[in-house]
């Protein structure tokens, strides 16, 4: 089953707002990945974090590696229409390949 | 620039049919994956492979399978299609390495599967 939490499932706000969301487990993680999906389009990659307490930026998007490697967040600053989407956490763990995504938030922006 | 290609894009079955969804990548990638996403659940892994003949389960792999012949190529095979796997399924492939910038994956843009 899922083993990250991502919340929250879906926001609805007036452009120009700052958006935070955020991923939680109960395992620790060595990377932590951040992906935006378009309407019939695969995820892209906004952010990815390596280290414990990373704090990285992109834009308007900044995203943190929580201290504890159990938890990660992504902020949007100055929201605008096309930041419309469903926005994904993903996290791998030690001694595997294999990344494990979160359920989604799904941002909508009225303009 | 053609990253991660899947085909079909569209693709209605009847029950008990089988198929193959393509996948390949034009990147040298070892790692590749099959993800299926439904309404609600995120992307769940199917299967994966980290290079050329090895192939492992994921969290979903019943009813699915994959063979990897190649660095390029990963195909996923549906035996007998049910209901239950209408989904949208994406390909991915990444360098394969952890905690550096090879864990990117990069992503196919999807083949969406009806099951009637």
């Amino acid at each position: 089953g899922q083993q990250l939490n991502q919340s929250p499932q879906s926001m609805f706000i007036q452009e120009g707002e700052d958006v935070s969301m955020n991923c939680t487990s109960s395992s620790i993680f060595n990377t932590w990945l951040w992906y935006k999906q378009d309407p019939g389009e695969g995820p892209v990659l906004l952010i990815a974090l390596y280290k414990a307490g990373e704090l990285t930026s992109n834009g308007r998007l900044t995203a943190q590696f929580g201290i504890t490697r159990k938890d990660s967040f992504l902020n949007i600053s100055a929201s605008i229409p096309s930041d419309v989407g469903i926005y994904f956490c993903a996290g791998q763990k030690d001694s595997s390949y294999k990344l494990i995504f979160g359920s989604g938030t799904r941002l909508l922006v009225r303009p | 620039n053609a990253g991660v290609t899947q085909t079909p894009k569209f693709q209605v079955l009847k029950t008990g049919q089988s198929m193959t969804l393509q996948c390949a990548q034009d990147m040298n990638h070892e790692y590749m994956s099959w993800y299926r996403q439904d309404p609600g659940m995120g992307l769940r892994l199917i299967h994966y492979s980290v290079g050329a003949g090895i192939t492992d389960q994921g969290e979903v792999p019943n009813g699915y399978n994959v063979s990897r012949s190649t660095t390029e190529d990963f195909p996923l095979r549906l035996l007998s299609a049910a209901p239950s796997q209408t989904s949208v399924y994406f390909c991915a492939s990444s360098r394969g390495s952890q905690g550096s910038i090879g864990t990117e994956a990069f992503f196919g843009q999807g083949t969406r599967l009806t099951v009637v």
